[in-house]
């Protein structure tokens, strides 16, 4: 089983509406959780990063929570544009792994196409 | 903010030949470097961690003789997929970290824009 599962796979809706994408982890202790934007073809691109303690943070249109209580987080994205398909990934970094660095636990995205 | 070049961002090769793939933080020292592996619709899967100046670390599972990684600086790590087959084709994206040692910093990764290899 993923330690980091996400819903739905995939989302349709149309430009201008909202619309919130779920996280749910296992990974424990975690360090901190982010959401990622991948464009086909391309990198992860870092959207919000919230440590255990923080429930909200903002970049923009998008707006992620967290409730470390029931492990889940949310990526809420308002007003979408045409611009904002693509696939969103939430990653919990995970520090039982040893090194300097923690240990990122990728879920499986969620694919978000926005039509006109 | 932090950049990652990652070079080439496509190649096709021939099964049976090596194929090297670079990463490079440009306008930072990266102590620490990942490669992932991606297949299409899943999920980024982390093959090696590399620190500068020592050996890999790789993942379970992940063939060290195959998958040569380099860190020969702190801004540039390579990726060299040795004897390549078609198995061997995904995408591939490197990240890099400073390894600050404040708790948030410590652990911010700038990706690469990643490279797709296509073994024929």
């Amino acid at each position: 089983k993923n330690q980091v599962e996400q819903s739905p796979q995939s989302l349709i809706i149309l430009e201008g509406k909202n619309c919130t994408l779920q996280c749910n982890y296992t990974v424990s202790p975690f360090s901190n959780l982010r959401w990622y934007k991948q464009d086909t073809g391309r990198g992860p691109v870092s959207l919000t990063i919230m440590t255990f303690s923080e429930n909200t943070k903002s970049n923009g249109r998008y707006t992620a929570t967290l409730d470390a209580d029931t492990k889940q987080s949310s990526l809420h994205i308002t007003a979408s544009q045409l611009s904002d398909s693509a696939s969103y990934i939430c990653v919990v970094a995970d520090m039982n792994y040893g090194g300097a660095t923690n240990k990122l636990i990728f879920g499986t995205g969620t694919l978000l196409a926005v039509q006109p | 903010g932090a950049v990652v070049s990652q070079h080439p961002s496509w190649v096709i090769c021939k099964s049976g030949t090596s194929v090297k793939i670079e990463c490079r933080s440009l306008d930072f020292q990266a102590t620490t470097m990942f490669w992932y592996r991606q297949f299409p619709k899943q999920s980024l899967m982390l093959m090696a961690t590399s620190n500068e100046g020592s050996k890999a670390t790789y993942e379970q599972g992940v063939e060290k003789d195959k998958f040569l990684i380099n860190h020969a600086s702190l801004t540039l790590s390579t990726l060299t997929v040795t004897s390549a087959h078609p198995e061997d084709s995904s995408f591939y994206i490197c990240s890099a970290t400073t390894g600050g040692t404040s708790g948030r910093a410590k652990n911010i990764q700038y990706f690469g824009a990643g490279t797709r290899l296509s073994v024929l």
